[in-house]
């Protein structure tokens, strides 16, 4: 059965400074992978989905998340973090026409 | 409607009283997902529906959960004999299952007195 791991449970930035979230797999075929974000009071949303090609993937607000196939990982980053980031991140994997399976969830908080 | 549907967005209910919680995916997204979000904590699977396939219930924490879903449409969560750790936010996601982009309603937040 695949499982997500995200290995930071709370973050804590000041502005400015850059992020890399991490999040490793496991499940050996062919993976979709994302990345969630859960704003205060608002509900989950995509913040950004590889499936294939461009291992580079671009998502909204300047966030970005590389996926290295041969490390099982798809880490989140963001070169310079803005208050308006704190949130809670999800990390998840789907393998085709599976079920998706999400991380625990990472806490950023960005101070002013 | 343009997205998942939940309702209710709140319901306070006795402990030991039964509850039934409604979530209305996309039209035409054949997964369907049943989370739970206790305060300050991550997402705990609870149910995953696939179409017409068997639904993966490993995630139900008791035998006092238990969710249908109609075809590819309507769920329905239910809760019997509620007790105070359930209380939780409660979310349902759809998506088209061979894209796997799960869509997110705004959840109910359940709570036992």
């Amino acid at each position: 059965a695949q499982s997500v791991s995200q290995h930071n449970h709370h973050v804590i930035l000041s502005e400015a400074a850059s992020l890399e979230l991490g999040c490793n797999y496991s499940y050996g075929g062919t993976v979709n992978l994302f990345w969630y974000v859960q704003y205060p009071g608002q509900h989950l949303q995509l913040l950004l989905k590889y499936f294939s090609g461009d291992p580079l993937v671009k998502g909204i607000k300047g966030f970005e998340a590389e996926f290295i196939k041969s490390k099982f990982s798809f880490n989140l980053r963001k070169p310079s973090v803005q208050w308006s980031d704190t949130a809670e991140y999800f990390c998840a994997v789907n393998t085709n026409a599976g079920k998706s399976t999400f991380g625990d969830g990472t806490t950023l908080t960005v101070k002013p | 409607g343009a997205g998942v549907s939940q309702s209710p967005s709140n319901k306070v209910t006795e402990k030991g009283k039964d509850v039934e919680l409604r979530c209305d995916p996309i039209s035409g997204h054949t997964a369907l997902y049943w989370y739970r979000q206790r305060l300050g904590q991550g997402l705990e699977f609870l149910i995953y529906f696939q179409g017409n396939s068997a639904p993966d219930k490993s995630g139900l924490p008791s035998d006092r959960f238990s969710a249908e879903r109609t075809g590819e449409s309507v769920s329905t969560l239910t809760i019997q004999r509620t007790q105070q750790e359930d209380s939780a936010v409660y979310l349902c996601a759809s998506s088209l299952a061979r894209f796997g982009e799960a869509f997110f309603g705004q959840g109910t937040r359940l709570t036992v007195v």
